[in-house]
Parts: structure tokens; C-alpha cells; sequence
């Protein structure tokens, strides 16, 4: 069954790094979109990206973070000037279908980012 | 605001048993639900979606139901196996949320151990 893949697993930085973290969503997928979840506590919405643009973020994603699909295949976020409180578990999520099926198709993620800040 | 609740937050079975996980939404405007799972350090596995339309869902031993009008999903776990142990999350899609945003707010978790 086709996967998400996110590298790297784990990524250590030291605070004000800039860090990219790197996703290929299913080959087919429209709907790409960045989750996270801090230690022992929920999975968070982050962003969501469709059509080359973001279509939504939260209150999370401020100017440090931003989000590229540079080729057809890669799904990028970038975190420019890391802090303490950026680490988390980071994941990358996609979703097929068109307009006409955009409120059946399932949301699959990666294993997930595991992001260390120092 | 959205929020999603899920009792209990751990729950131990002994092998072979039946188990009903609970989530709780506040807001009965979704679009759908998703049931996924967890394992340590892992990502999540999505293992049922049911549209605001639907009353349930089932893949083997496996069935949710959802009840929106009281903000309700069950997640029903037939002759549990060791094999089941993991984290079980809720999670919903919101009508706040636009057509190509999906943005899903979840539940904390149920953590599972299944002794054999």
C-alpha cells in the first residue's frame, strides 16, 4: 500500500538553527498538510497546502514556518529560527480527490519527524 | 471552538475480551470522523472514517458508530489480541474547516494494553 515518507526520524538542532523537514506524499495526492504533537499532549493542525498554496493555517504557524513543494514529488517545512518549544513529533500528511470527493477521502500520514530542539 | 474528549485515557483488557473506546466532540457541525491509531514513536494509521451521513463503519474487527446529533463516536474492538496495544485517537473535521483545508482537531488519546 502506498505510504507517506518523512525523513529524517530525528532531527537534532540547536535553538535559532534553521531545520527543513522533508515529506513525499502518496504519488496521487492533491491535499498536502503538516500536523504536530508536542510530548503527551494532542496532534495539532499546522497548515494545509493544495494547488501550489497554502489554503489554511493555524494560529501555530507563524512567519518562522513555512511550506514548499518544490518538484512533484517533495513536501517541505521549513522552521527558519528554531526554539525550545518547536520540538515535537512533526507530521506530514496527504489526501487524494478531487473537489467533487474532498469530503470522503481519508487523511494519511507519515511516521512522523521527530524534532529535538537544544 | 471545537473539542474532542476520549474516556478513558488508558484502559487494560485481558486477550479475547470485547472493548468500546469512547470519543466526545462539541460541536456536532462536521463534515466526518476518523478513527486512527497510534503506536510509540510512530506515526497514525487511519483505521475508519465515517462521513457525518453514515451511523457506522466497520473493517474487520473493528466498528465505529457515530452519533452527531449528541457529539458521540464509539470505537468497538472485537476479541482483543495483544497485537491491539496502541493508542487510539479520535478526530474530527470540522464545517469550519474549507474544502481543501481538512483541518482534523483531535481527541488525546486512549491508550490500550491488551495482556495476553
Amino acid at each position: 500500500e502506498p505510504e507517506v515518507t518523512q525523513t529524517p526520524s530525528h532531527q537534532v538542532t540547536q535553538m535559532g538553527q534553521e531545520v527543513i523537514l522533508r515529506c513525499v506524499p502518496i504519488s496521487n495526492h492533491l491535499y498536502f498538510y503538516w500536523y504536530r504533537q508536542i510530548l503527551g499532549q494532542k496532534v495539532e493542525f499546522l497548515v494545509s497546502f493544495y494547488n501550489n498554496e497554502i489554503s489554511e493555517k493555524s494560529e501555530i504557524f507563524d512567519d518562522q514556518f513555512s511550506v514548499e513543494r518544490p518538484d512533484g514529488s517533495n513536501f517541505t517545512l521549513k522552521i527558519r529560527s528554531t526554539k525550545l518549544e518547536d520540538s515535537a513529533m512533526y507530521f506530514c500528511a496527504s489526501r487524494a480527490g478531487t473537489t467533487s470527493q474532498v469530503k470522503s477521502s481519508p487523511l494519511h500520514f507519515g511516521n512522523g519527524t521527530r524534532l529535538t530542539v537544544t | 471552538k471545537q473539542e474532542v474528549t476520549q474516556i478513558p485515557a488508558a484502559l487494560s483488557v485481558p486477550e479475547g475480551e470485547n472493548l468500546v473506546l469512547n470519543c466526545s466532540f462539541t460541536d456536532s457541525a462536521i463534515y466526518n470522523l476518523q478513527w486512527f491509531r497510534q503506536d510509540p514513536g510512530k506515526g497514525l494509521t487511519s483505521l475508519l472514517l465515517i462521513q457525518s451521513s453514515q451511523r457506522e463503519q466497520t473493517s474487520g474487527r473493528l466498528n465505529a458508530s457515530l452519533d452527531k446529533s449528541s457529539g458521540r463516536s464509539t470505537l468497538y474492538i472485537a476479541a482483543s489480541q495483544p497485537g491491539d496495544s496502541a493508542t487510539y485517537l479520535c478526530a474530527v473535521r470540522g464545517k469550519d474547516s474549507g474544502a481543501g483545508s481538512y483541518q482534523l482537531t483531535f481527541g488525546k488519546g486512549t491508550k490500550l494494553s491488551v495482556i495476553p
